[in-house]
């Protein structure tokens, strides 16, 4: 069965670095999302992308973060310089078409010291 | 008023009992609804999608919508102590379908 891919599982940075997060979503789908999700709180939507731009981004996609996809495959989350509570779980999602159900990678944990 | 409102919970359930989940949420124009579930530690896994007013079955699973009351509700029949998780329920706001927003999510502990 295809599922979302991601990489790393966790990766540790310190504060000012830039990270990238990255994420291979189902070989058909066309949308694409990030999320994130501090520890013990709720899942966070940060942005959606369709047709190499951005569709929909919320308050917390501010201008240290940017999306990409490089190629045919991979979907990127680029954070430019991390902050202490950028700290989370940042999930990948995907669907295939529009208002349909989304499948969700199994995150990479972000730890910014 | 928030988005999506879940009640947090802990549910706690006998084996065997149905439990029964709810979600509220305040876009009128939205028309998706998912319910995932959430094991401590891993991503949401999709249980159940409905897309219009009514019951949907899925097994051990119906999703109900009324999109009237902007209510949606996930009941599980026959729980089993491996249905303990927290349930998410999810929105996709307005007609364009573009952001997805998660309620904060209702533990679920099934007894054995």
């Amino acid at each position: 069965e295809p599922e979302v891919t991601q990489t790393p599982s966790h990766q540790v940075t310190q504060m000012g670095q830039e990270v990238i997060l990255r994420c291979v979503p189902i070989s058909n789908h066309l949308y694409f999302y990030w999320y994130r999700q501090i520890l013990g709180q709720k899942v966070e939507f940060l942005v959606s992308f369709y047709n190499n731009e951005i569709s929909e981004k919320s308050e917390i996609f501010d201008d240290q973060f940017s999306v990409e996809r490089p190629d045919g495959s991979n979907f990127t989350l680029k954070i430019r310089s991390t902050k202490l509570e950028d700290s989370a779980m940042y999930f990948c999602a995907s669907r295939a078409s529009i208002g349909r159900e989304q499948y969700f990678g199994p995150g990479t944990r972000l730890t910014v010291t | 008023q928030k988005e999506v409102e879940q009640n947090s919970g802990p549910l706690s359930v006998p084996e065997g009992a149905i439990a029964s989940l709810n979600c509220t949420y305040s876009d009128r124009g939205s028309q998706s609804f998912f319910w995932y579930r959430q094991y401590s530690g891993k991503s949401p896994e999709l249980i159940m999608f409905i897309y219009s007013n009514g019951d949907k079955e899925d097994g051990r699973f119906t999703a109900q919508l009324n999109k009237a009351s902007q209510y949606v509700s996930l009941l599980i029949r026959d729980s089993q102590p491996s249905d303990s998780a927290t349930y998410l329920c999810a929105v996709n706001m307005g007609t364009g379908g573009f952001k997805t927003i998660f309620g904060a999510g209702t533990r679920l502990f099934v007894k054995a």
